[in-house]
């Protein structure tokens, strides 16, 4: 089976950094997303890794170790608009996704 | 930008009627997808379509069909509504240019079945 494991919850401050980690044990791996999804909203795109080491888009980063089976989003200079959750997905194959279950970030003032 | 809609964002269904769940994309995508998100779970995905009239299963197919008879419309079909198909269903769409490409979601439909 797959198993893709994210913390359920995480709370942080309005202009912290907040990690959230990732792990997976998957029967394949061709790359990994990370999603964001507001309340009631669809999941956006925020990053894609498939070599190992960091990505940097803007306060957003996305790490990748495939020997470990790891990935983390970083996200720094929190806002509040950064309260939603966080979905970590694992692509096995040809357009075949994986998901975990979610991190939702809550972010306080 | 691309464009994923669907036909309902909440929908109250009784046990035993036939479904139907409608998502259009208008960015000539040739894959499209159905996923159910359920807390604790996460999105598990249901069908996709690789071209038109073309379908395979995903991981949870049961109790569900598809349809696609147009490249920009996928459906889902729920034969006989259960109680435990109450959800949120996501469609998402993506080009057919690689291995990593990006899907895209739409807002989603809330499903009650009574």
């Amino acid at each position: 089976g797959q198993n893709i494991d994210q913390p359920t919850e995480m709370t942080a401050t309005e202009g912290a950094i907040v990690q959230i980690n990732c792990t997976y044990q998957t029967s394949g791996f061709n790359g990994l997303f990370w999603y964001q999804q507001h309340a009631g909203e669809a999941p956006t795109f925020l990053s894609y890794n498939v070599l190992d080491g960091l990505e940097e888009k803007g306060r957003f980063s996305s790490f990748l170790s495939r020997s470990k089976g790891y990935s983390y989003l970083l996200l720094k200079e929190l806002q509040m608009k950064d309260s939603a959750s966080y979905l970590c997905a694992v692509i096995l194959g040809f357009q075949k996704l994986v998901f975990g279950t979610g991190t939702r970030l809550l972010v306080s003032p | 930008d691309v464009k994923v809609t669907q036909s309902s964002r909440y929908l109250v269904k009784r046990t035993g009627e036939k479904v139907f769940l409608e998502c259009v994309q208008d960015m000539d995508h040739e894959n499209m997808f159905w996923y159910r998100q359920d807390p604790g779970l996460g999105l598990r995905l249901i069908y996709f379509s690789y071209d038109v009239k073309m379908k395979e299963k995903g991981d949870i197919p049961e109790g569900y069909s598809v349809s696609r008879e147009k490249k920009e419309r996928f459906s889902l079909i729920l034969e006989s509504a259960s109680t435990n198909q109450t959800s949120m269903y996501l469609c998402a769409s993506s080009l057919d240019q690689g291995i990593q490409e990006t899907q895209y979601f739409g807002p989603g439909t809330r499903l009650l079945v009574l």
